[in-house]
């Protein structure tokens, strides 16, 4: 049982490429969500999965896209990288109380 | 809009001694409060929660308060040790089928040896 993984946990990107990071849990959690965090600040919902093939935005949405195409998975996608879009990203899932997180994606745009 | 957001950024104790992490929360609906421990590199790690229908719920070492009249929770940790160093973040859930959670700024606790 490992919770909740997320793939890759560095990344480095020049302004303009594209990315995808992936978070896979195996709690059979039906809520998903991806956070983003700064430094010294706390984590701020880009956007949120409430079941398979649905997906909702957060308070911070723009820039970024998601797809869950399977209830295990949230993919979050940078279309077109951005310097403001260097942060600490966490996904996380629940089963309607409490959230459970991975362990986060360092992301650097250039 | 609303948000969850913190009194004191740096709380520095001495090892042995009792800490308090104090939260305000703004949103009247929200119903449900989380407080989660984050340590550098990791992301972060529920502690303990609370319901809105409770003023007070205890685990092991920790308390946390909820005085829904003036809007604050708060964090008790008993016999703080080192391995406590670590920010702290209040989290809120407000009233919805989502149980997104709203987070505040977070505090950073020091233990001093």
């Amino acid at each position: 049982n490992a919770g909740v993984t997320q793939t890759p946990k560095f990344r480095v990107l020049k302004t303009g490429q594209s990315m995808t990071l992936l978070c896979a849990q195996d709690m059979n959690h039906e809520y998903m969500y991806w956070y983003r965090q700064d430094p010294g600040m706390g984590l701020r919902l880009i956007h949120y999965s409430v079941g398979e093939g649905t997906t909702a935005k957060g308070e911070v949405p723009d820039g970024y896209n998601v797809s869950r195409l399977k209830k295990q998975n949230f993919l979050l996608g940078l279309e077109s990288a951005a310097p403001s879009q260097t942060s600490v990203y966490f996904c996380a899932s629940s089963h309607g109380g409490g959230l459970f997180f991975g362990s986060g994606t360092q992301l650097s745009v250039l | 809009g609303e948000s969850v957001g913190l009194h004191l950024p740096t709380l520095s104790v001495q090892e042995g001694d009792n800490s308090i992490i104090n939260c305000a929360y703004s949103n009247s609906a929200s119903d449900y409060f989380i407080w989660y421990k984050q340590e550098s590199g990791k992301g972060p790690q529920f502690i303990i929660d609370i319901r809105s229908n409770m003023d007070k719920r205890q685990g092991q070492r920790v308390t946390v308060l909820l005085n829904k009249t003036v809007k604050h929770l708060s964090l008790q940790i008993a016999a703080t040790q080192p391995g406590d160093s670590a920010v702290y973040f209040c989290a809120e859930n407000y009233v919805d089928s989502s149980y997104k959670l709203i987070f505040g700024s977070g505090t950073r606790l020091l233990v001093r040896p």
